[in-house]
């Protein structure tokens, strides 16, 4: 199974500066035949069920604000948001989906400094 | 505008059983996978399982700690997924989400199950 691992556990960010959150698999999830890397980032609100910010490690989700941003291949990722606003606080977890079992990291909790 | 609303979910003693169902609209259900995930009290995410649509063969597919006690299934002629959840115990206790397509695109709201003498 792959293990997913995120950094830090928690960051807290002044309002309109950048959050940097990092993801590693312990495989790699890039499929040569696609050039395709299998890697998602949700976002949890307290009380909110996860919504899909992220697919394929760095295309947007319609209607995701563009100051968030994925990057990475192979087996480490990061999840930037520049400019924190108030409304980004929450938990993110990134997650695997090329093949079963479709794990999930321990999240990152994201608060304003 | 998707919808998927769970329901089944309550308060259940160690071993007992409980089945979960979803109801989606908004979407062409016969052509996606769908799977469950929970979260435990104040814990992160943890995938349950996927059911293939039965055009992929409907194969099913669970985390290991629910592997033997919980099955999925799919009527297309109601846009319904179940999870039949056996033997169940403390550690079965979260909000079980509903979840469409691969990556996880449309998130019901939850149901809480409670496992607890």
């Amino acid at each position: 199974d792959i293990v997913m691992t995120q950094s830090p556990d928690s960051l807290a960010v002044s309002l309109g500066e950048r959050a940097t959150i990092n993801c590693k698999s312990s495989q790699s999830v890039f499929y040569s035949s696609n050039n395709k890397n299998y890697l998602a980032w949700y976002q949890q609100k307290p009380g909110q069920p996860p919504r899909l910010l992220i697919h394929w490690a760095s295309t947007r989700e319609s209607g995701v604000p563009d100051r968030f941003s994925g990057s990475g291949s192979g087996t480490d990722f990061t999840l930037t948001i520049t400019s924190l606003q108030a409304e980004d606080v929450a938990v993110y977890y990134c997650q695997h989906y090329d093949r079963t079992p479709f794990t999930f990291g321990p999240g990152t909790k994201v608060e304003i400094k | 505008e998707v919808q998927l609303v769970e329901s089944g979910g309550g308060l259940v003693k160690p071993g007992g059983s409980l089945r979960l169902s979803c109801v989606a609209s908004g979407f062409t259900f016969t052509h996606v996978w769908m799977s469950w995930v929970r979260q435990g009290p104040g814990k992160g995410l943890e995938w349950v399982g996927r059911i293939k649509t039965n055009t992929d063969g409907g194969a099913t597919d669970y985390a290991a700690p629910v592997s033997g006690r919980f099955t999925m299934s799919r009527d297309d002629s109601k846009n319904t997924v179940y999870l039949q959840m056996n033997s169940l115990n403390v550690d079965d206790t979260a909000v079980y989400y509903c979840v469409a397509g691969s990556p996880f695109e449309y998130w019901g709201l939850g149901t809480l199950v409670t496992v607890s003498s």
